[in-house]
């Protein structure tokens, strides 16, 4: 069966720079969940888009913005990289129904900042 | 969406059941408990759901009480690919909440 799909699965920037990770959700999944995790901590959720239009919103800097396009794949931008943004970035789609939402995670972008 | 409270550690014998507790005592009647498993720096997996029923699919049990306030995920027979971080979140709908979790060790 199709996963969701994340790319790149490594990059390395230098701090100030920006970077564009991308999820390519499962077929007719209509959400997009975008989370954090630093290491040795937990996944954090940064931000959703239901339909295309942002769902919901975490602990997403004001340096990260995102979306979500027209064939349902999503895009997180990050600018003016700093260190502390060394994480794993993983991407979950779902397709929401009634009461019940699983979400299904891609692989994860490791993200260096140097 | 409520809190949960789960052991940070825990150790089963390959090949055992591996049963994993989790209290809720805050969840409201709408919402669901949900089980997600990382196995070292992967994406989370999911692994089943519930409301109130007990339920079963191919990885594991989910048993919930009457009163709805804890859970046990059930892995009925634990392999050494089972070893992860167990995390139980109890939500309606939209973002995960991963809190803690247990980290689970099979050994041989």
């Amino acid at each position: 069966a199709a996963g969701v799909i994340q790319s790149p699965r490594h990059l390395i920037k230098e701090k100030r720079e920006t970077a564009t990770l991308k999820c390519y959700p499962i077929p007719r999944h209509d959400t997009v969940y975008w989370y954090q995790q630093g290491p040795g901590q937990d996944p954090q959720f940064l931000i959703s888009f239901y339909e295309k239009m942002q769902s919901d919103k975490g602990s997403i800097p004001d340096r990260f913005s995102a979306q979500q396009f027209s064939d349902y794949h999503s895009e997180l931008n990050m600018s003016s990289l700093e260190l502390g943004d060394s994480a794993l970035y993983f991407c979950a789609s779902s397709r929401r129904q009634s009461r019940v939402d699983i979400q299904y995670f891609g692989a994860g972008t490791r993200l260096s900042v140097l | 969406d409520a809190k949960t409270t789960q052991p940070p550690s825990m150790d089963c014998a390959e090949g055992r059941a591996a049963n994993l507790p989790c209290n809720h005592s805050t969840i409201s009647g709408n919402e669901y408990v949900y089980w997600y498993r990382q196995i070292h720096s992967q994406g989370p997996q999911y692994i089943i759901h519930g409301l109130k029923n007990n339920e079963t699919n191919e990885m594991a049990s989910l048993i919930i009480t009457e009163d709805r306030k804890s859970s046990t995920l059930i892995l009925p027979h634990a392999t050494l690919r089972d070893t992860a971080v167990y995390y139980c979140i109890v939500r309606l709908l939209n973002m995960l909440t991963f809190g803690g979790g247990t980290r689970l060790m099979v050994k041989p």
